[in-house]
């Protein structure tokens, strides 16, 4: 059963302290990415992924960080810098035939 | 900095109605065009898509119209159901870009 996964769904965290989201994939799919997103400002572009090893920073890459060791894992970290964590984080990897993004079933960060 | 800008906010339609959401662009490289539905919780999946050499796509109850010259794209839902309640992104692109430009989102409420 191929498909995008994050865990856990529901995440809380105190203010100050790194919290790591999971994203794995199991579509063989060589690029992957992180969103953000928060009523009314749809989604956000946070750091993209095209091969193990190498990421780029997406449009609000400030106080997040991410790995790529595996092709099939694309873990990201919300940072005690980023000002305003407390939202709906999405993972999509991208086929390499049309090019379309997939998208897992999300993980709602609140920090307190 | 690229945009797409779509319209309305959000939008009610009693059933069996027409759905219309809007989107424009400003990047002329934009090549291809997705609609995404997302379902309260889930995260968005892809719907229906054109590129910019046709005016029409149907895929069931759901057609995007484009209009190349005006910079323009719109998501019609015919004969709605209450189970197209979903918020709607427009999205674009350029070519095999990995970067997906998105819209803001409608939220739209079919009412029985």
């Amino acid at each position: 059963d191929g498909g995008i996964t994050q865990s856990p769904k529901y995440l809380f965290r105190k203010e100050g302290q790194n919290v790591t989201l999971s994203c794995e994939q199991n579509l063989n799919h060589d690029a992957m990415y992180w969103y953000r997103q928060d009523p009314g400002q749809g989604l956000r572009l946070i750091y993209y992924s095209q091969i193990v090893n190498d990421f780029q920073k997406g449009d609000i890459a400030e106080g997040y960080s991410v790995s790529r060791e595996k092709k099939e894992s694309f873990p990201l970290t919300v940072t005690s810098a980023q000002k305003n964590p407390t939202a709906f984080y999405l993972c999509a990897s991208r086929d390499r035939v049309a090019y379309e993004q997939y998208f897992g079933p999300g993980t709602r960060l609140t920090v307190t | 900095q690229q945009q797409v800008k779509q319209s309305p906010q959000s939008l009610i339609v009693q059933k069996g109605g027409i759905s219309i959401i809007n989107c424009a662009y400003e990047n002329t490289a934009f090549d291809y065009f997705p609609w995404y539905q997302q379902f309260p919780g889930k995260g968005p999946a892809l719907l229906i898509a054109i590129r910019p050499d046709v005016s029409e796509k149907k895929e069931g109850r759901f057609t995007i119209s484009f209009n190349k010259s005006a910079k323009q794209f719109s998501l019609h839902i015919m004969d709605s159901q209450p189970g197209d309640s979903a918020t709607y992104f427009c999205a674009a692109r350029t070519g095999s870009h990995q970067k997906v430009t998105f819209g803001t989102g409608t939220k739209l409420q079919v009412i029985p």
